[in-house]
């Protein structure tokens, strides 16, 4: 069946560092992957998209990369903010094009 | 611009009570629909999703059902709810085309507790 794997250990980060999420997948071969931003109590935000072909992504601050090969994408977030805090989830499209959603990785940007 | 909106934000329930939660959409047509569940420390659990009226497709058996009414609406139901149906409620919608790689949007969810 098809997995996806985030990690679930939270994520504690220095302010200005980078951060950097994995998000690894079995038994799929997607045509492209999503990352979102969920807030405590919110619905998750479209951050990203990325396409197969695509090696590597960027908005602002935000980089996003995708190895079809190791099967894996890495979501990372240079000059980290506090306000970047927040749980990062990671989606594919399953065979019929419905998401299948990891269960996010919480970032933690202290001062 | 288009805007999701989700009522209730919080609901109180006791078990084998009814349930029912709604979902509009404003600025768009004919958009997919999707009902999430989410458990803590979990990932999204898609329950229902729709691609038109009175169209709803099941992925998980359960004591929910789901409907459609008008265009952009989108109705979650229950006739008794149990304990496990304790979590946060998410209604999503992206464009109505299907197999794309178009971003869901989703409204701010219910966190439904039952007693």
């Amino acid at each position: 069946s098809q997995k996806i794997e985030q990690n679930s250990e939270a994520l504690n980060i220095q302010e200005g560092k980078t951060a950097t999420l994995t998000c690894n997948y079995t038994n799929y071969s997607p045509a492209y992957l999503q990352w979102y931003r969920q807030d405590p109590g919110r619905g998750p935000v479209f951050l990203l998209l990325i396409r197969e072909n695509e090696k590597e992504k960027r908005k602002e601050r935000l980089k996003v990369t995708f190895d079809t090969t190791l099967k894996q994408s890495l979501f990372h977030i240079t000059a980290s903010q506090p306000a970047d805090s927040a749980t990062y989830l990671c989606a594919l499209p399953d065979s019929w094009g419905k998401f299948q959603f990891g269960a996010g990785t919480q970032v933690v940007v202290t001062p | 611009s288009q805007t999701i909106h989700q009522w209730p934000a919080t609901l109180v329930q006791p078990v084998g009570s009814p349930l029912s939660l709604e979902c509009t959409v404003e600025g768009t047509s004919n958009p997919n629909l999707y009902w999430y569940r989410q458990a803590a420390g979990r990932g999204l659990q898609l329950l229902f999703y729709s691609v038109g009226i009175g169209q709803i497709s099941s992925e998980v058996p359960q004591n929910l059902s789901a409907s459609r009414p008008q265009d952009r609406q989108f109705i979650l139901s229950s006739k008794k709810l149990l304990l496990s149906d304790s979590g946060f409620y998410l209604c999503a919608w992206s464009p109505a085309v299907w197999g794309s790689n178009q971003p869901q949007h989703f409204g701010d969810g219910t966190r439904l507790s039952i007693l």
